[in-house]
């Protein structure tokens, strides 16, 4: 079973500024990484596909990238409404049964 | 536009059963792999189950093995997860969640979710 790791668990950011959260796969999965935004009381959203690729309607200030086993996911100018918790996914296998642990990015 | 529309969530004594259901529409049901995603309260997510487009292939988390079956109607565009000998630990919001096109299996779309309660 890949374990996924994120990291910082929690990251304080201020509105304007750019954020950069992480995540390590415990093996390759190429480039077979989804990233999804949750804010509270919603269900989770899919951000960003085969590492890089924005989903539908996903603002241009999300971007992905990495291979293998590190992954990124950038957000260049943090907006109010993106103040939420961010889970990493791979998908090389079947069944896709594994997340990351999430990391919450909050208002500094 | 994509919907997931689940239901069937409730509170339930250790041990007993229930079975949610998941509508969905606006897309083509029978060309896609389906799932069940889970997230007990203030925890992260956690997947449940999977069944292909033909309801011929599913798979399950180790922890709901032998517990749970998931199980389609491609005539009703209905996706159900069966669960029985339910444990406390079963307390979550159950997303029902759609594969991504061409065999991925990532999570396009993501239902609203309904809240499974297990506790006497």
């Amino acid at each position: 079973e890949i374990v996924m790791t994120q990291s910082p668990a929690t990251l304080s950011v201020s509105p304007g500024e750019r954020a950069t959260l992480s995540c390590r796969a415990s093996q390759s999965v190429s480039r077979n990484l989804a990233w999804y935004q949750q804010k509270p009381g919603q269900a989770p959203r899919l951000l960003i596909y085969g590492a890089s690729t924005r989903a539908t309607g996903i603002p241009v200030r999300f971007s992905g990238s990495g291979s293998g086993t590190e992954f990124t996911l950038t957000i260049s100018s943090l907006q109010s409404e993106d103040f939420a918790i961010y889970y990493c996914q791979p998908y090389n296998n079947w069944p896709p049964e594994t997340f990351g642990q999430g990391t919450r990015v909050e208002i500094k | 536009e994509v919907q997931l529309v689940e239901s069937g969530g409730d509170l339930v004594q250790p041990g007993g059963s229930l079975r949610l259901s998941c509508s969905a529409s606006g897309f083509t049901f029978t060309s896609y792999t389906m799932h069940w995603v889970r997230q007990a309260p203030g925890k992260g997510l956690d997947y449940v189950a999977a069944i292909s487009s033909n309801g011929g292939g599913t798979d399950y988390a180790a922890s709901v093995k032998g517990r749970f079956t998931i199980s389609r109607d491609n005539s009703e565009n209905t996706v159900f997860l069966h669960m029985s000998s339910l444990r406390p630990e079963d307390t979550a919001v159950y997303y029902c969640v759609k594969a991504g096109p061409g065999g991925q299996y990532y999570f396009d779309y993501w239902g609203q979710g309904t809240l499974v309660t297990v506790s006497s």
